[in-house]
């Protein structure tokens, strides 16, 4: 069975600091990973990580794909109070496999 | 483009009451799918669809059917609510694998309450 697994699930940082999110999967034929972010409506996409795109970068946020660890991390650098939210890391697999989401990890921050 | 519509927004039912949450894309995505949302479960998949005629069970099926008829709407039909689900429900769509890995395009969620 396809598994995402993220962490930690709950994080509270100072505005300005440096984090690091965790995402590792167990998923047949990956084929690509995506990180979301959800205040408090739909989740917003930001960013998808393929083997030919192992590495993206938005501003002060960046992700890299380890595909022989089977895992990506989301940093966001200089963090900002509209940084709080939940990030959602997703996998799909292979064929017509659906996409799975990890349980997400709160980022709280404050300033 | 509308991009993924939900309807209605927020509902109360009583239970064992039926009902209909909608769902409609304008994208021509082939991928829909179902999720809820409970306070530290993250998104659990209820079912989801690869095309118009098929549908397939995700991790928290029971209590759900789903059709897909069009390529355009996915409603998910609750058969008698029970408070077990209570939740935020969200639809979704994008293009299947073999377009590309697109990003998965969320709609804004109907906001569930079994009484």
């Amino acid at each position: 069975e396809d598994k995402v697994v993220q962490s930690p699930l709950s994080l509270v940082v100072h505005e300005g600091d440096t984090v690091t999110l965790n995402c590792s999967y167990e998923v047949t034929n990956f084929r690509s990973l995506l990180w979301y972010k959800q205040e408090k409506k739909a989740p917003t996409f930001l960013f998808m990580l393929t083997s030919s795109g192992i590495e993206k970068k938005s501003g002060r946020l960046s992700s890299i794909l380890d595909k022989k660890e089977l895992s990506s991390i989301l940093n966001i650098t200089a963090t900002q109070t509209g940084d709080s939210a939940i990030y959602l890391c997703a996998v799909w697999g292979s064929g017509n496999t659906p996409l799975v989401f990890g349980k997400g990890t709160r980022l709280s921050v404050i300033a | 483009n509308a991009g993924v519509t939900q309807t209605p927004k927020f509902q109360v039912l009583k239970t064992g009451q039926s009902m209909t949450l909608q769902c409609a894309q304008d994208m021509n995505h082939e991928y829909m799918s179902w999720y809820r949302q409970d306070p530290g479960m993250g998104l659990r998949l209820i079912h989801y669809s690869v095309g118009a005629g098929i549908t397939d069970q995700g991790e928290v099926p029971n209590g759900y059917n789903v059709s897909r008829s069009t390529t355009e709407d996915f409603p998910l039909r609750l058969l008698s609510a029970a408070p077990s689900q209570t939740s935020v429900y969200f639809c979704a769509s994008s293009y299947i694998l073999d377009r590309g890995y697109n990003e998965q395009f969320f709609g804004p969620g109907t906001r569930l309450t079994v009484l």
